[in-house]
């Protein structure tokens, strides 16, 4: 069974500082999709990124961006230029990428980020 | 934002009384799913669907049934309800195929269960 691995209960960051949210997975898949969701005060589960494991580029958007190491299993979250409303609880997520029918989406426990005025 | 709503947003009962939350999607996805949000267990698949009267469970199903009469709505029902039940409740929706199999999100509903 896949399972994913928040390490970091909590960080902080500076306003316009970097930071990054760690996240591993185990799985004995080849093809799969991993997700960075975002989870603010207000509790609206918000997709931040996605990253198909077939692809060697990096996701981006904006100022989120991925660290995809696929043979370490790590997928790393980085916030460039933070603001107040990075503010949330952050979960990786994992689904395999077979064909047919639903797919489990294994959901790590999250990573609370404070952002520090 | 995919347009997915929770109802209702919050509850409060009591032990012993059979709750109903609704989701209601106007994607017309195909999936959908209820999980709940306890701390330190992330997001927990309880029921999904996968069409119309197509229901499946998912790993913490027990005490919880579902029903998915029309595709735009998916019913999470509490037979009779714990004070372990008391959660955040998030029903999802996804697609088939490339670009559109991500799930998506509704509000939330939290429910106390006294």
């Amino acid at each position: 069974a896949q399972t994913v691995t928040q390490s970091q209960p909590e960080m902080s960051v500076q306003e316009a500082e970097t930071v990054t949210l760690s996240c591993t997975y185990d799985t004995s898949e080849s093809d799969y999709y991993l997700f960075w969701y975002k989870q603010p005060p207000s509790r609206q589960m918000i997709l931040v990124i996605r990253q198909e494991a077939y692809k060697q580029q990096n996701a981006t958007e904006n100022r989120f961006s991925v660290n995809f190491q696929k043979a370490a299993k790590s997928f790393s979250l980085k916030i460039s230029d933070s603001q107040l409303g990075d503010a949330a609880m952050y979960f990786c997520a994992y689904r395999s990428a077979e064909s047919g029918g639903y797919q489990k989406v294994t959901f790590g426990i999250g990573t609370k980020l404070q952002v520090i005025p | 934002d995919a347009g997915i709503t929770q109802s209702p947003r919050h509850k409060v009962t009591e032990t012993g009384t059979p709750v109903t939350l609704r989701c209601h999607q106007t994607e017309n996805h195909r999936y959908m799913y209820w999980y709940r949000q306890d701390p330190g267990h992330g997001l927990r698949l309880i029921h999904y669907s996968y069409g119309v009267k197509d229901t499946d469970k998912g790993e913490v199903s027990d005490g919880y049934s579902v029903s998915r009469s029309k595709t735009e709505d998916f019913l999470l029902t509490l037979e009779s309800a714990t004070s372990s039940q008391t959660s955040v409740y998030f029903c999802a929706i996804s697609g088939w195929g490339s670009g559109t199999d991500t799930q998506y999100f509704g509000p939330g509903t939290r429910l106390t269960v006294l």
